[in-house]
């Protein structure tokens, strides 16, 4: 079975700070990884994906997260906050097979001027 | 945009109506996922196409929700006896065959 935590269901930074959202995932076979981003009523956007091949992976909007197999993480960073990042993010994982995506509860994040 | 349409927007309707969501996704993806999203949570999977037939429905809540594909592009999620439970985002989404899902913008559902 698979399954996501996401810690913290709302972080506030100010803008320029670190943004820093935390995923921990669980699952028996290989994950695959994913971080997107919903704006108010909107769809999901995709940010990064992770896949098996390196683990620090790049996304868009300067967004990035590091694959960390020993502590079930993929938590998701951003070194600068800018007031257009305010917004829910979600962690998925899937396997192979279905590929359905198992999501979190979601961090909504507020920038601060 | 991310490819997937879905109609209508916003629908509100009654405690005990019929409801039908459609999703129509850019043609040559032969994979098709709904999801629902209540308030405060995150996406939760309700079923996926493989083509026409469903290869996975163990995310339907109850027999009140059935999905069909019929020519493997356009989907409809359909839902009898609407509850006020049921309230929610319906979202569908299109898989590339890379592992990633590309969502539309959603179906909102008001079961008054």
């Amino acid at each position: 079975a698979q399954s996501v935590t996401q810690l913290g269901s709302h972080v506030s930074v100010s803008e320029g700070a670190l943004v820093l959202l935390r995923c921990n995932y669980s699952s028996s076979v290989p994950p695959y990884l994913f971080w997107y981003v919903q704006y108010p009523n909107q769809g999901l956007q995709l940010l990064l994906k992770y896949t098996s091949a390196a683990t620090l992976v790049k996304g868009i909007n300067g967004f990035e997260a590091e694959f960390k197999k020993s502590e079930t993480s993929f938590h998701l960073t951003k070194p600068s906050a800018h007031m257009s990042d305010a917004a829910e993010y979600f962690c998925a994982v899937s396997g192979t097979g279905t590929y359905k995506y198992i999501f979190g509860t979601g961090t909504r994040l507020k920038v601060l001027a | 945009g991310a490819g997937v349409s879905q109609t209508p927007s916003n629908k509100v309707t009654e405690k005990g109506k019929y409801v039908e969501l459609r999703c129509d996704p850019i043609s040559g993806h032969t994979a098709l996922y709904w999801y629902r999203q209540s308030l405060g949570q995150g996406p939760e999977f309700l079923i996926y196409f493989q083509g026409t037939g469903a290869a996975d429905d163990s995310g339907l809540p109850n027999d009140r929700f059935f999905a069909v594909r019929p020519e493997g592009s356009v989907s409809t999620l359909k839902i009898q006896r609407t509850e006020r439970g049921d309230s929610a985002v319906y979202l569908c989404a299109r898989w590339t065959g890379l592992e990633t899902q590309y969502f539309g913008p959603g179906t909102r559902l008001l079961v008054l």
